[in-house]
């Protein structure tokens, strides 16, 4: 019973190939996000959804487009990957709160390798 | 620009000392701050989170304090235990519910 659920862990694949990262969270949150982390484990926000809604966009290529199915769903795509993609990213969620404050539970990550 | 800085290196004490970690940050008015513990391959887990009109913050061993002054939080923890080794991350909140993280500090306990 896995709160923020994310497949695959690892991926691995060539430049210019189209890849997706699945992300689905059972806490019934309005929010969820995609976070990238690089090798220097930096931890960076990139969208956020709230109930299927984009609400953040963090100056992020085009080549990442966010889908937000239903508001226990967010999947990442990448079209036309580099080398400069490869990066662990994280899928969290979070619930709205009446003073904006609240706690982010984040997926365990996929590795994403370009090679 | 806004910038958040944590000790970049890592910090090194011993078991049943009380490890200090800290946050500063510049060019932000945050509404809250929260730290987080990320284990080596996972996903970082929530701590605490302080609000900015609060001073200080506990939770069991754990103790933060924010000081909206001097832009800095810090971060204790008491009675280290090797099992406290991980990353800690300072992440400053705004609005939509926008967590902005710092790089981390690596802390190892030591017997």
């Amino acid at each position: 019973d896995t709160a923020v659920s994310q497949t695959p862990k690892y991926l691995v694949t060539q430049m210019g190939n189209d890849k997706s990262i699945k992300c689905e969270q059972n806490l019934g949150h309005d929010t969820m996000y995609w976070y990238k982390q690089d090798s220097k484990k930096f931890l960076k926000i990139m969208f956020s959804y709230n109930n299927k809604e984009l609400i953040i966009n963090e100056t992020v290529p085009n080549r990442f487009s966010p889908k937000s199915p239903d508001k226990a769903h967010l999947n990442l795509h990448i079209n036309s990957l580099e080398l400069g993609d490869s990066a662990v990213y994280f899928c969290a969620s979070s619930q709205d709160s009446s003073d904006g404050h609240t706690e982010a539970f984040f997926g365990q990550g996929t590795r994403l390798t370009v090679v | 620009s806004q910038k958040i800085e944590q000790n970049s290196e890592a910090l090194n004490i011993q078991e049943g000392k009380t490890a200090t970690l800290t946050c500063n940050y510049t060019n932000y008015s945050p509404a809250y701050l929260q730290w987080y513990r990320q284990d080596p391959g996972r996903g970082p887990v929530f701590l605490l989170l302080i609000r900015e009109n609060e001073k200080e913050k506990r939770k069991e061993r754990l103790k933060v304090t924010f000081d909206t002054t001097l832009k800095q939080s810090l971060f204790h923890i008491t009675a280290s235990q090797p099992a406290d080794s991980a990353t800690y991350l300072c992440a400053l909140g705004g609005t939509a519910s926008k967590l902005t993280f710092g790089t981390g500090t690596r802390l190892q306990v030591t017997l």
